[in-house]
């Protein structure tokens, strides 16, 4: 079936610098992507997100880029902070799939002082 | 607000046994997916439920099979467990028609020895 996946399972950024973690997908039908933050124990926090008519969207030190032409979505996080350390997901749904999310294996973010 | 809530946190269980997992949506939501996340990878959709029918499944055997209350509440219950069964399982809420403002509990962590 169709999978999300990204390039990388681990990430090591020092801090106050800025870090992009980046996403491919496969499924052409995709409409919405989102990434999740996850911290240990805790379940998937909501960051941002963007549907499939924009390839840019911009929060409070998050950006999330998204290229449908080459099916690749990037998380920039600006001035990465301690807090920020925890494995980050990308996910994706398409409508008529009852909006299920079909996530990626995550990729590792860890800060370092 | 109360977001998502699911019980138990924990839970231990031998090969074989059966287990029931539940789980409150957030006030306003009248949706709830479950998604079984393994350790060190993305959560995989289970189900969905809707007007306390299944109204979308992923690639999982019928040893899981769940419930909608009229209150929305939902529950999950997996039968003969394998020892693969054992990862967190997460519940998440959202209003029918969107997937925005989708958000997930923290999970039932589910040990099968």
């Amino acid at each position: 079936g169709e999978s999300v996946g990204l390039h990388l399972p681990t990430l090591s950024v020092q801090e106050g610098d800025n870090s992009i973690i980046n996403c491919a997908y496969s499924n052409s039908a995709s409409d919405y992507f989102i990434w999740y933050k996850q911290e240990s124990g805790k379940g998937p926090q909501f960051i941002i997100d963007i549907r499939s008519n924009m390839d840019k969207r911009q929060g409070q030190r998050v950006t999330v880029l998204l290229n449908k032409t080459v099916k690749h979505l990037s998380l920039q996080i600006a001035a990465t902070q301690p807090g920020d350390s925890a494995v980050y997901f990308c996910a994706e749904t398409s409508s008529g799939s009852a909006r299920q999310l079909t996530f990626g294996s995550g990729t590792q973010l860890t800060v370092l002082p | 607000d109360a977001g998502v809530t699911q019980s138990p946190t924990h839970l231990i269980k031998t090969r074989g046994q059966q287990v029931t997992l539940r789980c409150s949506p957030k006030s306003g939501h009248d949706t709830v997916s479950w998604y079984q996340q393994a350790l060190g990878q993305g959560p995989q959709f289970i189900f969905q439920y809707y007007e306390e029918e299944e109204r979308q499944r992923g690639n999982f055997p019928d040893r899981f099979s769940g419930h909608q209350f009229p209150n929305y509440s939902s529950e999950l219950n997996v039968n003969a467990l394998l020892l693969g069964d054992s990862a967190l399982y997460l519940c998440a809420s959202s209003r029918t028609g969107t997937v925005y403002g989708y958000t997930f509990g923290s999970g039932t962590r589910l040990t099968v020895v």
